[in-house]
């Protein structure tokens, strides 16, 4: 199956300081990149769609001038977590979606405790 | 919300064939069934999808009942690798916002020794 990364795997910060997380697309083009966010015990959230070239669509509830989402290319997606307070530690989960098959891939994901 | 249900949580002996069940009452037409399974602490894995037919890969195989209301995922040889909790979802392939994989809760499998 195809290959979706994410980088760093887990991040510590302080609570005020923003933080970016990458998701590529190592084998394959996604048109469509999706956030997700899991709380423990709790099931994937969707937070936002985004394709590339365009402005990503938020779900309702999800702030999008505190998760900035950039999808600059076919392989690169980022999401920042800007001011993030100890509320935002969470599971984050990228996901991309070939165009020809229109299935969709995850990511390892991303760990984030804000102290 | 969730157009599925599903069992909280089964039991399977290692080696034995895991039989998940998912009910999905209110499928439309052209929505398929998907399933995924997320290891603790790891992202989700894509596992199967289908229509109406019944489907196999190398990892699973899927029935869908005739009237497709309901579908079973199964794995026929379960191992204690295959512990995770199984995600049975309808969308729209193609489908635009209709075709967002939306998360229930799932049903978490134990494969025992």
């Amino acid at each position: 199956g195809a290959v979706v990364s994410q980088h760093p795997s887990w991040v510590i910060c302080k609570s005020g300081t923003s933080v970016k997380i990458e998701c590529r697309s190592l084998d394959f083009q996604a048109t469509t990149m999706f956030w997700y966010r899991q709380f423990p015990k709790q099931s994937l959230m969707l937070m936002a769609t985004s394709n590339e070239g365009s402005k990503a669509t938020y779900e309702q509830g999800v702030e999008k001038d505190k998760f900035l989402i950039n999808h600059a290319s076919l392989t690169l997606s980022t999401l920042t977590v800007t001011s993030a307070h100890p509320e935002d530690s969470s599971f984050y989960i990228c996901s991309a979606r070939t165009s020809s098959a229109d299935t969709q891939y995850f990511g390892p994901g991303t760990r984030l405790t804000v102290l | 919300d969730a157009k599925t249900t599903q069992p909280t949580s089964m039991d399977c002996a290692e080696g034995r064939a895991a039989n998940l069940p998912c009910n999905h009452s209110t499928i439309s037409g052209n929505e398929y069934v998907y399933w995924y399974r997320q290891i603790h602490s790891q992202g989700p894995q894509y596992i199967i999808h289908g229509l109406k037919n019944n489907e196999t890969n190398e990892m699973a195989s899927l029935i869908i009942t005739e009237d497709r209301k309901s579908s079973t995922l199964i794995l026929p040889h379960a191992t204690l690798r295959d512990t995770a909790v199984y995600y049975c979802i309808v969308r729209v392939p193609y489908g635009g916002s209709q075709g967002n994989l939306i998360f229930g809760k799932g049903t978490k499998l134990s494969v025992k020794p």
